[in-house]
């Protein structure tokens, strides 16, 4: 099984639709959660942290169940811009961790006109 | 300010030769990962540096890869020799050090390796 579970896609939505990305978890330690986004041929880039009151960050919001080991990730009134890879990404944070990150697949969204 | 900068951006080479990717992290980032994402897989973590001194190289995938990160500044990645199964994008990131603030990953744009 792996350590971060996601729907690969693709998701095809048109310009203004909400939709919602999950992730599940395995490593019960995993102490910090984040999602990345990733444009075709580019680097991962930090879109949010996610907390576990949840956060909202303009027409994003993160969600986070640590009982579930489940995350989400809500895109509002989605833009062409938002079209990308969403990689939902968890990191251990015990005593003599290396901090890593681990990754999941990643969730391809394409934004129709 | 300069992003983390890998070279070459592309490599194409055949089975058996030697590749040595670099990466020159953001100024002042003691910390500086190497990453790699092999064809319909996830990223998966490679290996850590604090300054010049291995932190973590559990993910490294065997005896093939060496790493090196001398004086503490740019890092590089050799492969020797390349397999075809070495094929991905290997990306390299660094951060300023630990805690929620100072631990923001940088990602450099990844070096394409090719191993026909």
């Amino acid at each position: 099984r792996k350590e971060v579970e996601q729907d690969p896609g693709p998701f095809n939505v048109p310009e203004g639709a909400t939709v919602a990305f999950n992730c599940t978890y395995s490593n019960s330690a995993s102490q910090s959660f984040f999602w990345y986004r990733q444009d075709c041929r580019k680097e991962p880039k930090l879109l949010m942290s996610v907390y576990s009151s949840g956060n909202e960050d303009g027409r994003f919001t993160a969600q986070l169940n640590r009982a579930s080991q489940y995350i989400s990730l809500l895109i509002r009134d989605s833009k062409l811009s938002d079209s990308a890879t969403y990689l939902c990404v968890v990191k251990p944070d015990h005593p003599g961790s290396a901090r890593q990150l681990t990754f999941g697949s990643g969730t391809q969204l394409t934004v129709l006109p | 300010e300069a992003g983390v900068t890998q070279f070459p951006s592309h490599s194409v080479i055949e089975k058996g030769q030697t590749v040595t990717l670099r990466c020159d992290p953001i100024s002042g980032h003691d910390n500086l990962y190497w990453y790699r994402r092999v064809m319909g897989k996830e990223i998966k973590f490679l290996l850590h540096f604090v300054k010049e001194s291995k932190q973590d190289e559990s993910g490294m995938p065997n005896n093939r890869f060496l790493a090196e990160r001398t004086g503490g500044t740019y890092s590089t990645l050799k492969v020797q020799p390349a397999e075809l199964e070495d094929s991905g994008v290997y990306f390299c990131a660094s951060s300023q050090g630990f805690g929620l603030t100072n631990e923001k990953l940088f990602f450099g744009s990844g070096t394409q390796l090719s191993v026909l």
